[in-house]
This record gives structure tokens, sequence and C-alpha cells, in this order.
């Protein structure tokens, strides 16, 4: 089954590092995805990540993939108050239409 | 980049009364739009996909006769509630797949308040 599983709320102070974590159970997934929603707005692709690399680098973005266990991580360095979102996961399934199945969304809170 | 047009932004109708919410791809052809749906301080749930010049597939659980989509052209999507109720006041997102950045080019409209009075 497809079930991808976040926790649900994250505070950190401005300029430490954030890290927000993802199961998922799809093992077939061709591709694992980040996505940053701002209140009433849509998502914005942040970075995603091959099912066959185990780290991501992009800016202060850092993505690691544990496929044995089916965990994915982001890490924001120097987290900033505009970075005050919620963030998703989502795995790509390997189905004809390549549907995203999110996560529950990790509500991330950058105080001053 | 690309983009997704979606709108209304934010509707309130009476219950009862249909409501049709739009998508278009702008600069790019969706050959395939995804429907979403968002309740507060929850994930995103698919509804359905749909093709252009075929019938949407819905997910399990989705009323297909309440849901109502239409993809007639490569650039348009449509969903409409039909004889909507209160408990059907959500977030709907889209999504349209080719044009935007990423595999498979996945881009999201910013989404419809709807709420059912």
């Amino acid at each position: 089954g497809e079930d991808v599983e976040q926790s649900l709320f994250l505070s950190v102070r401005e300029g430490d590092s954030s890290v927000i974590n993802c199961t998922y159970t799809d093992s077939s997934s061709t591709y694992l995805y980040w996505y940053k929603q701002e209140p009433g707005a849509g998502l914005q692709l942040l970075t995603y990540i091959f099912s066959n690399m185990d780290m991501k680098q992009d800016q202060r973005l850092t993505v690691l993939l544990n496929k044995k266990d089916k965990h994915l991580s982001l890490r924001i360095a120097d987290t900033q108050t505009g970075d005050s979102a919620i963030y998703f996961c989502a795995e790509g399934l390997n189905t004809g239409f390549q549907k995203l199945v999110f996560g529950t969304g990790t509500r991330l809170l950058v105080s001053p | 980049g690309a983009v997704v047009s979606q709108h209304p932004s934010r509707v309130i109708c009476k219950s009862g009364t249909s409501v049709k919410i739009e998508c278009r791809s702008l600069d790019f052809q969706a050959t395939t739009m995804f429907w979403y749906r968002q309740f507060p301080k929850q994930s995103l749930m698919l509804m359905a996909t749909s093709n252009e010049g075929s019938k949407a597939t819905y997910e399990q659980g989705v009323e297909k006769d309440k849901f109502l989509i239409n993809h007639a052209s490569l650039t348009l999507s449509t969903l409409t509630v039909t004889s909507a109720h209160p408990e059907d006041s959500s977030f709907y997102i889209c999504s349209a797949r080719g044009g935007g950045v990423g595999p498979y080019g996945y881009t999201f409209g910013s989404g419809t308040r709807l709420t059912v009075v």
C-alpha cells in the first residue's frame, strides 16, 4: 500500500539547521520529492532525489535517502524565518500516470 | 517557468449549488492533470487523474458523479463540484504533468478554497 509518514511539527531558531524526516512504503518509487507549501498557496518543488542515490545537495538543502529503511530526510542549513512553511515529501509511483503520493506534511516554524 | 493558473482562488457557495474550478496550463501542454483535495492541516489526497480527451480516473472512495472532471483540451482541465454540501468545503489543488522542473515536470496551481454554506 501507499503510506507516507512525517512528523507533524518542527520548531527551530533562525540560523540553526532543520531536519525533516519522512518514511515511505513503496520500494518501487523511482523518484522522491520534497515540496514546500506556504499558507493558502500551491506547492513549490524544492528538490528531488533519484531512488538509486544516497544523497543530494542543492545549496542549503541536503536530501538523504536510506532505501533499505525507506527513510528520506531533508536538511535545511542556516534556516531563515522565510523557510517557515509546511514541507511535504512525496513518492512518485511507477504507475501509468506516475502519480505522486504525499506525506502528511511537517509544519516548520522558524523563530528569530 | 511553467505556470498553472487556477481559478477561482476562493469561492463561497450555497449548499446544493455547483461550483466549477478551472486549471489552465500556460505556455505548455498538460496531457495529464491531477486533482487533489487538502483538508486543514492535512496532506494532499489525490482525487482523480485526467488525460486530455478521455475520461478521468478516480481514486477509490471519490464519487465521480459528484466531482466531475473535464479535460477537453491540452491546456484546460476543470473540476465541478456538483450539489455541494458543507462537507465538500476544502482546499482543492490541481497539478499538471509536463512543463515544470524535476522529473515529469509537475506544476501545481495555487489552489482554490471552497466554502459551502
